[in-house]
């Protein structure tokens, strides 16, 4: 079974750089032809896809943040990353690392348990 | 791209069936059969119900089901339950090997 944990700072100050981690159990990034993906949540809102990174590199992020945002996996700690550069208070939000249990699909089958990222001076 | 479209909220009584709808594009819900389904519990993580547009995971209940037409997913909710009450958002795979969300719809069960 697929496990999923985000972790990095809970603050971060306006114009700086969000980084997160998403660290995967039970399975090889490398080995699993997947989509890894990012989302968040604001608080009290819906949820935003961020963006998603393929096994092999490739990455896909939403348009709306696609001049900020960098995924990237690092196969040799079985982990992928997130960064959103020149956060405002608008980036508030719990963020999400999510993945298919299959292989290929296209849907989120496993989440983490989302952490919460305040953007505060 | 914008947000699929979804009722703000949607209540029902124990025992009735409730359908929420998720309408987009040609560009993603009309495009593929790709329509997921997440139901979401406050302060939880979202959980998979429906993928592919109407398949249920191992373990979710029969009594939720999917379906689509056109540009619109719709996700059905039979024999209501007190623990159906949640936030459900429709997501889909778009042409542009994105995804976009619903804006999500609060299910409150009278």
């Amino acid at each position: 079974q697929l496990q999923l944990q985000e972790s990095g700072p809970g603050l971060v100050k306006p114009s700086e750089t969000l980084s997160l981690t998403c660290s995967v159990s039970g399975g090889s990034i490398s080995s699993r032809t997947s989509y890894w993906g990012w989302i968040r949540q604001p608080p009290g809102k819906g949820l935003e896809w961020i963006g998603s990174i393929y096994y092999s590199g490739s990455t896909y992020y939403n348009p709306s943040l696609k001049s900020r945002v960098t995924i990237s996996v690092d196969t040799s700690k079985n982990q992928f990353s997130l960064k959103l550069s020149s956060v405002t208070a608008a980036d508030t939000a719990v963020y999400y690392c999510a993945s298919p249990a299959v292989a290929g699909n296209l849907h989120f089958d496993h989440w983490g348990q989302g952490t919460l990222v305040t953007v505060s001076s | 791209q914008s947000a699929l479209t979804q009722p703000a909220s949607v209540s029902g009584s124990p025992g009735q069936s409730i359908t929420i709808s998720c309408t987009g594009t040609s560009s993603d819900v009309g495009s593929y059969n790709l329509v997921s389904w997440y139901q979401q519990h406050p302060g939880k993580a979202p959980k998979l119900i429906i993928y592919e547009g109407s398949k249920r995971p191992s373990g979710v209940s029969n009594r939720f089901s999917g379906s689509k037409s056109g540009n619109t997913a719709s996700l059905t909710i039979s024999g209501l339950q007190a623990e159906d009450e949640a936030d459900y958002y429709c997501c889909s795979y778009t042409s542009s090997n994105t995804w976009v969300f619903g804006g999500g719809t609060k299910l409150t069960v009278l």
